[in-house]
């Protein structure tokens, strides 16, 4: 099975700066996808980005952006403009061809007001 | 409106006892997933359908059972085997026309608790 890991526990930002979440996985396909999602205090999962695999071009959506290694095997996710209600769990997941998905251990982020 | 809804959203169980989780999906479509969240562990598979009467087991499967009847529908039995069944339990579904691009749809949840 192939493993996400999300190698930062907590990590904390202060209002309006910029924080990168950290996401490495491991795999021996080459056709694959990444995603973030975000998972607020309601609990209610939130897609935030996905990346195809094939696709060199990093993944944007307004204040969120990814940087996508794929010789690194590496998917971090960047959020410019902190905002409070950015504060949340961020889990990454990776989905194979055969529909199934992997969900690194999450990552909690505190924003400082 | 469409979406995932699960039901309850706070369960009780005795220990020895089999409870089922209620999934339900109006969004047309084919795959259903359910995953087990606890603190520190993110989400493992427990068990996902891709199309009616089929499903495949997850990561974690022992101790659990489902069943799909229905393209809607994907419920969970929490059975008197799983020795640590107290957790967060949340449903996904997934349009799977045009591949595993598609995003997982996520229910709201429902939180188990073994007295």
């Amino acid at each position: 099975a192939q493993t996400v890991t999300q190698s930062q526990p907590e990590m904390s930002v202060q209002e309006a700066e910029t924080v990168t979440l950290s996401c490495t996985y491991d795999t021996s396909e080459s056709d694959y996808y990444l995603f973030w999602y975000k998972q607020p205090p309601s609990r209610q999962m939130i897609l935030v980005i996905r990346q195809e695999a094939y696709k060199q071009q990093n993944a944007t959506e307004n204040r969120f952006s990814a940087n996508f290694q794929k010789a690194a095997k590496s998917f971090s996710l960047k959020i410019s403009d902190s905002q409070l209600g950015d504060a949340a769990m961020y889990f990454c997941a990776y989905a194979n061809t055969g529909n199934q998905f992997y969900f690194g251990t999450g990552t909690s982020l505190t924003v400082i007001p | 409106d469409g979406g995932i809804t699960q039901s309850p959203k706070y369960l009780f169980r005795k220990e020895g006892q089999n409870v089922t989780l209620s999934c339900e999906q109006n969004l047309n479509h084919d795959a259903m997933y359910w995953y087990r969240q606890d603190p520190g562990q993110g989400l493992r598979l427990i068990y996902y359908s891709q199309i009616v009467n089929d499903f495949q087991k997850g990561d974690i499967a022992e101790g659990y059972s489902v069943s799909r009847e229905k393209k809607e529908s994907f419920p969970l039995t929490v059975t008197s085997a799983q020795k640590n069944p107290t957790a967060f339990y949340l449903c996904a579904s997934r349009g799977t026309a045009g591949g595993p691009y598609n995003e997982q749809f996520f229910g709201p949840g429902t939180r188990l608790t073994v007295l």
